[in-house]
């Protein structure tokens, strides 16, 4: 089945840059997604066709997909952005055609 | 503002079903497709299935065909999500989330927990 993969966790120091990748062979050839989720909330998305950011989030995050992977970049990063991470891509040709990356927990140090 | 409102936790046995409800407000209800996501505890997103509330058409993920069926109710906004042979495996919280056709999910509601437990 589709798989997209995220490393489980990545940590990272307020004020620094964290990147966490979505793998999977040819990804840039699809529009990728991405979700932040708070403990005990529902997702929220943060980035919408690649890179474009709906109104609200803040300019620090932003998005790339090339090739196999595709990435989604928080700089300056605060406290309030440790949560859960999750890429998402649609393909028509897929069961299902709706797909989540595995899942990043993103923790600030 | 949009919001999506769902229906509170449900503990159901195993073998039972369960429907959830969520009620849209603050858009056009036939204009987005509705979709069903599921997360299980400390797992990731799962989706479902999706229904067009203009025509009611579905469209399920094929490991729920012949379980999963999604309705709607254009006079309330509200589309609803029946799982059907509940077994330990189905709990989890379930999400309804607009979509952006055929893309992505816009706006999500804030999740119902059903828990199947003998």
């Amino acid at each position: 089945s589709y798989v997209l993969t995220q490393p489980p966790s990545v940590s990272v120091a307020p004020g620094k840059t964290a990147r966490i990748t979505c793998g999977r062979n040819n990804i840039g050839s699809k529009s990728v997604h991405w979700y932040q989720q708070k403990p005990g909330q529902a997702p929220v998305l943060v980035i919408y066709y690649d890179s474009d950011r709906p109104s609200g989030i803040p300019e620090r995050f932003s998005g790339s997909n090339s090739g196999n992977t595709a990435a989604l970049t928080i700089s300056r990063v605060e406290a309030g952005d440790e949560a859960d991470y999750y890429c998402q891509v649609w393909d028509n040709s897929s069961d299902p055609p709706y797909v989540f990356g595995t899942g990043t927990k993103v923790t600030v140090l | 503002q949009v919001q999506l409102v769902q229906s509170g936790a449900d503990v159901k046995k195993p073998g039972a079903s369960v429907k959830v409800s969520c009620k849209a407000s603050g858009y056009t209800f036939t204009s987005f497709y509705m979709h069903w996501v599921r997360q299980a505890p400390g797992q990731g997103l799962e989706w479902m299935g999706m229904i067009n509330p203009s025509d009611n058409s579905t469209t399920y993920a094929q490991k729920f065909q012949g379980r999963v069926t999604m309705t709607r109710d254009t006079s309330t906004s509200t589309v609803y999500m029946e799982l059907r042979s509940l077994r330990s495996e189905d709990t989890a919280v379930y999400y309804c989330a607009r979509g952006v056709q055929p893309h992505f999910f816009d706006y999500w509601g804030q999740g119902t927990l059903v828990t199947v437990s003998s």
